[in-house]
Parts: structure tokens; C-alpha cells; sequence
């Protein structure tokens, strides 16, 4: 069964610091992975997803992710916060349907 | 192009009441989902619908909830009775298609649910 696991309910950096949210996944099979933001009383945005392909994915806003087989991991990067980063984000896998993480909530201080 | 739409936003109910959610997808986006938020935690999928056919709706709790998609466009989602447990965001999502697990989901503003 499909899985994921998001290490960190709660994040805090700086503004214009690296921005490191973690996320493994459990999957006999690499899944399509994805990475969601959700902003206080709104729905889901994509930030990016993994396919196929390059393993570095660059998404909206700055953000990227690298896909790693080997870690079965899927870390969500960013080099420099701005405080409007600041928000819930989501890591999901897929095969028919997402499964999503429980979130990690990214506060960002002046 | 205009994006998910949800209504109500808000709503609070008594438990044991019925209340109903409405959702208009992404014009031409045949793949809708019903999802389940609970503070805290990430999305559930509650059911998924490929134009007016339901694909899933494994994690739907049939006794108290009800969801159609007669024209295979809005859909109405049904909580009767409501339980405390009930009280979630409720999201709705499109996709072009749902057969392929890499696809899109967009997602509207939800429904926040008080059941008191």
C-alpha cells in the first residue's frame, strides 16, 4: 500500500533563509509524487509533480524538488524564504489516486 | 479560465441535520473528486467520478453520505444524518482525466462544516 510521511509538523525559518520540508514515500514502485500548498481558508495549489523524466522538478514560486529512488524521498527545497511562503504544504503520491501526507505547516519570520 | 467552484463556504449545522455541498469543475474537465479534510491531517478521497460514473468511492461512508454527478458536470455532495465527527473542510477537485495517476488535480476553496 501507498504511504507518505511528511518528517515535521511545524517549520520555521527565517525570511531568506533555505526552506527544507521533507517527505518520504512507501511504494513497491516509484508513484507519481507531488507537492501542494494550502493557504489559510483556500484550497490546494500545485507546486510541481514528478512523472517521469528529471529527477529535479522546478516548480512555482521558486520552489523545486529532487525525486530520489534510492531514499524514496522527495524533499521540497526553496534558497530563500519570503514571508509569503508562509502556509501549509502537502506532499502526495499517486497511482489512480493521491494520498496525501499530513502537512507541514511553514512559518516564516521577519 | 476560471477555476473549481464551491458553495457554501461556511456552514454550520446541529448533528443528526442533512446539509449539501454543491461543486462546479474546470469547464471540460471530466475527472471530478470529493475530498475530506480534517483539521490537521491531508486530504481524504471520498469519491471520484469519471463524467457522471463513479471510478471510487471506497472511502465514502454509504450510510451518511450521498454524491451524484447526474450531467457530468456539478456535483452535489450529501451528509444526512451529520455526525460531530463530520466537521472538516470539505474540497472539491477536477482533472482532464482521471486514468492516468500523474494528472492535475485542481482544487476549489472547500466547504468548512461545524457540526455542533
Amino acid at each position: 500500500a501507498q504511504s507518505v510521511t511528511q518528517l515535521g509538523s511545524h517549520v520555521s525559518v527565517s525570511e531568506g533563509a533555505l526552506v527544507l520540508l521533507r517527505c518520504n514515500y512507501s511504494s513497491s514502485v516509484p508513484p507519481y509524487l507531488f507537492w501542494y500548498v494550502q493557504y489559510p481558508n483556500q484550497g490546494l495549489q500545485l507546486l510541481l509533480k514528478y512523472t517521469t523524466g528529471a529527477t529535479l522538478v522546478k516548480g512555482i514560486n521558486g520552489f523545486e524538488a529532487e525525486f530520489k529512488k534510492s531514499e524514496t524521498s522527495f524533499h521540497l527545497t526553496k534558497p530563500s524564504a519570503h514571508m509569503s511562503d508562509a502556509a501549509e504544504y502537502f506532499c502526495a503520491v499517486s497511482f489512480d489516486k493521491l494520498i496525501f501526507g499530513t502537512g507541514t505547516r511553514l512559518q516564516v519570520f521577519p | 479560465e476560471a477555476g473549481v467552484a464551491q458553495s457554501p463556504r461556511y456552514k454550520i449545522i446541529e448533528k443528526r441535520q442533512s446539509v449539501a455541498f454543491w461543486c462546479n469543475p474546470i469547464s471540460g474537465h471530466a475527472t471530478l473528486y470529493w475530498y475530506q479534510q480534517i483539521l490537521g491531517q491531508g486530504p481524504k478521497l471520498l469519491i471520484q467520478f469519471q463524467n457522471n460514473g463513479v471510478v471510487d468511492d471506497s472511502q465514502l461512508p454509504k450510510d451518511r453520505f450521498s454524491a451524484e454527478r447526474l450531467k457530468g458536470v456539478d456535483s452535489t455532495l450529501k451528509i444526512q444524518p451529520a455526525k460531530l465527527e463530520d466537521s472538516a473542510v470539505y474540497l472539491c477537485a477536477s482533472s482532464l482525466t482521471g486514468t492516468s495517476g500523474g494528472k492535475t488535480q485542481y482544487f476549489g476553496p472547500g466547504t468548512r462544516l461545524l457540526v455542533l
